[in-house]
């Protein structure tokens, strides 16, 4: 019975290059929230994701940060030409969507260093 | 704009004392809430939840409470256990299938 699944946990990146950061949610599970956590500070939602659908990406930075959800294989976070203020921690969390029960299960997290 | 606030960074019991964090909002279409907590380099796990129809849900040693008038909630640990050492996050929802929205977080240490 595997939880949220996140790869890489750790991820380093030069200045310029980009970013890719993989979540594989809980079986059963075709539901897709992506947040990031700054030094200091709490949870901040990105992006949420149905199997190939953008659900709401209000906030997502409109500039170099996309996502996505196919219909076979993980949901994909990616940051293109990374700057030093990327670094953060990103945690993907999955829901099977219950009314009445809307909890989200949450990976381990990667951590981005953007050197 | 902070929709959901989290006034104490942090918190300090003794081992066998009550826990209380707290939270307050500002969205009153807010309707769903939950505590989670979380450790160092691991993701948030779920603790407890509640629904704006209620005023309390206890689970085991954790009860959360909900004043609706006030926007406040909060989250009581009795008896406190150094393993509850971490940090809490209060996150609320404001419609079924939105997303969640988080405070800053309370670092608990609990002392043995």
């Amino acid at each position: 019975n595997a939880g949220v699944m996140q790869n890489p946990r750790h991820l380093v990146r030069r200045r310029g290059q980009e970013a890719r950061l993989r979540c594989s949610p809980m079986k059963g599970h075709s539901h897709v929230y992506w947040y990031r956590q700054l030094p200091e500070e709490g949870l901040k939602f990105m992006v949420y994701l149905q199997k190939e659908n953008i659900i709401d990406e209000s906030g997502m930075p409109k500039e170099r940060f996309s996502a996505e959800f196919p219909k076979e294989g993980p949901s994909i976070l990616r940051i293109q030409q990374v700057v030093r203020g990327d670094s953060a921690a990103y945690f993907c969390a999955s829901s099977p969507l219950v009314q009445g029960d809307e909890k989200l299960f949450f990976g381990s997290g990667t951590q981005l260093s953007v050197l | 704009d902070q929709q959901v606030k989290q006034n104490s960074p942090s918190l300090s019991v003794q081992e066998g004392r009550i826990s209380i964090l707290n939270c307050d909002y500002t969205n009153s279409m807010f309707d769903y809430f939950l505590w989670y907590k979380k450790y160092p380099a691991e993701g948030p796990t779920f603790l407890i939840s509640i629904s704006s129809i209620k005023d309390k849900n206890e689970d085991g040693r954790f009860t959360v409470f909900l004043n609706k008038s006030a926007k406040h909630l909060s989250l009581h640990i009795v008896p406190s256990q150094p393993g509850d050492s971490a940090v809490y996050f209060c996150a609320a929802s404001a419609e079924y299938g939105n997303k969640l929205v988080f405070g800053a977080g309370t670092i608990l240490r609990v002392k043995s």
